[in-house]
């Protein structure tokens, strides 16, 4: 069964310091996002991504965050100059459409900013 | 943001016997609703869905009921299993880009 794939599976960085976080989505999916969890909280919505473009964002995706797609395969989420309250774990998922928009997951990385 | 709230956040049943997990959500312009579980050290994993015109849909042991007017909706799960212990995450979206989540509901079915 296709899978969502993201590497790493856990990083721990320095506070300051930039992370990139990367996810191989499933192939014949047009649609792509990064959610996150703080441990204990809530699944968030932090971006979705369509036709190479950001479609969507949330409030918490501010300058701080970007996203890519640099070949086609791959789609990446960099974190510049992290801060503790980035520690979280990131999930990206794709879906295949946005109507009953279900996403399929990958198994998220966590990063943990000292 | 609170559209979407689970307010139960475990839930223990015992094997054999039917789990009820509730969702009540704020926003009416919300067309789709969906559950999604997940295990510890894996991601969300769909589990099932209802759009807006339905009341109820069924898949198996699993079935949502939604109810528009009280804005509420549930997942049964009947008869449960031990394997079916995991976060379960009420979720909606509104047509567009972004799903909501709820906080989970964290069911653990007793053998």
């Amino acid at each position: 069964e296709p899978e969502v794939t993201q590497t790493p599976s856990h990083q721990v960085t320095q506070m300051g310091q930039e992370v990139i976080l990367r996810c191989v989505p499933i192939s014949n999916h047009l649609y792509f996002y990064w959610y996150r969890q703080i441990l204990g909280q809530k699944v968030e919505f932090l971006v979705s991504f369509y036709n190479n473009e950001i479609s969507e964002k949330s409030e918490i995706f501010d300058d701080q965050f970007s996203v890519e797609r640099p070949d086609g395969s791959n789609f990446t989420l960099k974190i510049r100059s992290t801060k503790l309250e980035d520690s979280a774990m990131y999930f990206c998922a794709s879906s295949v459409s946005t109507g009953a928009n279900v996403l399929t997951f990958g198994a998220g990385s966590r990063l943990t900013v000292l | 943001d609170q559209q979407v709230k689970q307010n139960s956040p475990s839930l223990s049943v015992q094997e054999g016997r039917i789990s009820i997990l509730n969702c009540d959500y704020t926003n009416s312009m919300f067309d789709y609703f969906l559950w999604y579980k997940k295990y510890p050290a894996e991601g969300p994993t769909f589990l099932i869905s209802i759009s807006s015109i339905k009341d109820k849909n069924e898949d198996g042991r699993f079935t949502v009921f939604l109810n528009k007017s009280a804005k509420h909706l549930s997942l049964h799960i009947v008869p449960s299993q031990p394997g079916d212990s995991a976060v379960y995450f009420c979720a909606a979206s509104a047509g567009g880009f972004k799903t909501i989540f709820g906080a989970g509901t964290r069911l653990f079915v007793k053998a």
